[in-house]
């Protein structure tokens, strides 16, 4: 099966600069999504398509997907953006099965 | 504006036969431009992807569950359904439906979005 590896937590202060790593073999082959979810809540996608960003998601959300890795960077971050956050990751093909990253929780000091 | 919305029983014996259903209102379950999926999170987990089902009812399961899932349209009642068989303890989780944009001629690929709120469902003797 395919494996998706994140870091369990992220810790950083308001203001500064998140990143988020979602590890497999050759991701940047394939697609990866970005999902934000708070507690007792359904998950919301923050990032489509490795580093498009939905419409109402600030601009201080961004995407790359290359290689072996695909990261999640949140600038200037936010009391509010305290949440756990997961990759997905699809394709190539229409019919290969999804995955999701264990996820990160992301601290706001 | 799309909305999803689970249904089904919140607790199960071990063995049993689980069957959720996602209501679909403000668009409809034949879109030529929508996978409907299936995921869940056992409480305090991660997300697990379950599957999904296309209009013309073309499915893609998770491998793992494979063997004991079946997904299934509605049209005339604008809902999908999963059933997953021989259900044990490992199975309790929160079960969400969700909508994804996916054109299979461009490749373009929007995402799960949306969600429905999640059912909350738990199995145990």
């Amino acid at each position: 099966s395919y494996v998706v590896t994140q870091p369990p937590s992220v810790s950083v202060a308001p203001g500064r600069t998140a990143r988020i790593t979602c590890g497999a073999y050759n991701i940047g082959g394939k697609g990866v999504h970005w999902y934000q979810q708070k507690p007792g809540q359904a998950p919301v996608v923050v990032i489509y398509q490795n580093s498009d960003r939905p419409s109402g998601i600030p601009e201080r959300f961004s995407g790359s997907n290359s290689g072996n890795t695909a990261t999640l960077t949140i600038n200037r971050v936010e009391a509010g953006d305290e949440a756990d956050y997961y990759c997905q990751v699809w394709g190539p093909g229409s019919d290969d099965p999804y995955v999701f990253g264990s996820g990160t929780k992301v601290n706001v000091l | 504006q799309v909305q999803l919305q689970e249904s089904g029983p919140g607790l199960l014996k071990p063995s049993e036969t689980l069957s959720l259903t996602c209501s679909v209102s403000g668009g409809s379950v034949t879109s030529k431009s929508h996978f409907w999926n299936w995921i869940r999170q056992p409480p305090g987990k991660g997300l697990e992807w379950i599957g999904y089902i296309y209009n013309t009812g073309y499915t893609n399961y998770n491998p793992s569950l494979k063997s004991r899932i079946t997904m299934s349209l509605d049209t005339s009642n604008n809902h999908f359904s999963l059933n997953m068989t021989s259900v044990t303890a490992a199975d309790t989780a929160f079960y969400y439906c969700a909508r994804e944009t996916y054109d299979i001629l461009t490749g373009f690929n929007g995402g799960l979005d949306p969600w429905g709120q999640g059912i909350l469902v738990t199995v145990s003797s």
